[in-house]
């Protein structure tokens, strides 16, 4: 089956510094999604991506869709307190089919940001 | 807006009770419904989905079951809780194939 290779597992960083994160698969998806858990709480959703090169900000969170369709990487420019987190990516190829309701997970990456 | 509710929001059980968590989304009709266990380390396992009232797809054999009543609720059940069953689950939907899925904020299921 899909599997998703998340990177690094977990990151200790100061405040104000930027972070980077990627994922890469060993097939391709036409959707990749990231996500942020609090502890206690659901993934909330930070961006979608939905085509193959796409660049997708929100605040200060990009996100890419790599050209292969195999990778997408998720960056944090000028990072604070409240940035920590688990952070999630997630393939799916969305069409029709069963197959086709299943996301794939990447494993996480751990944020922790000194003040 | 679409909002999505989970309770309880945790829960103790002993093994060998019975289980139901519940699940409702508000906002939307017709919606996709997903659970999901969240262990320890992370990952998080699809477990059933569900595309219209009363359909249900299983995705890991276990010791659970789902159920959809209506349209926008969706129950998580077990007749009887192994150790096994402790885990963070999580509901969530979607409006379509096209569409990402917005998670609930999840029960934390104790078995002692």
């Amino acid at each position: 089956g899909q599997q998703l290779n998340q990177s690094p597992q977990s990151m200790f960083i100061q405040e104000g510094e930027d972070v980077s994160m990627n994922c890469t698969s060993s097939s391709i998806f036409n959707t990749w999604l990231w996500y942020k858990q609090e502890p206690g709480e659901g993934p909330v959703l930070l961006i979608a991506l939905y085509k193959a090169g796409e660049l997708t900000s929100n605040g200060r969170l990009t996100a890419q869709f790599g050209i292969t369709r195999k990778d997408s990487f998720l960056n944090i420019s000028a990072s604070i307190p409240s940035d920590v987190g688990i952070y999630f990516c997630a393939g799916h190829n969305r069409g029709s089919g069963g197959s086709n309701y299943k996301l794939t997970f990447g494993k996480g990456t751990l944020l922790t940001v000194n003040p | 807006s679409q909002t999505i509710h989970q309770w309880p929001a945790t829960l103790v059980q002993p093994v060998g009770s019975p289980l139901s968590l519940e699940c409702t989304v508000e906002g939307t009709s017709n919606p996709n419904l997903y659970w999901y266990r969240q262990a320890a380390g992370r990952g998080l396992q699809l477990l059933f989905y569900s595309v219209g009232i009363g359909q249900i797809s299983s995705e890991v054999p276990q010791n659970l079951s789902a159920s959809r009543p209506q349209d926008r609720q969706f129950i998580l059940s077990s007749k009887k809780l192994l150790l096994s069953d402790s885990g963070f689950y999580l509901c969530a939907w979607d409006q379509g194939l096209d569409q990402p899925q917005h998670f609930g904020d999840g029960t934390r299921l104790s078995i002692l």
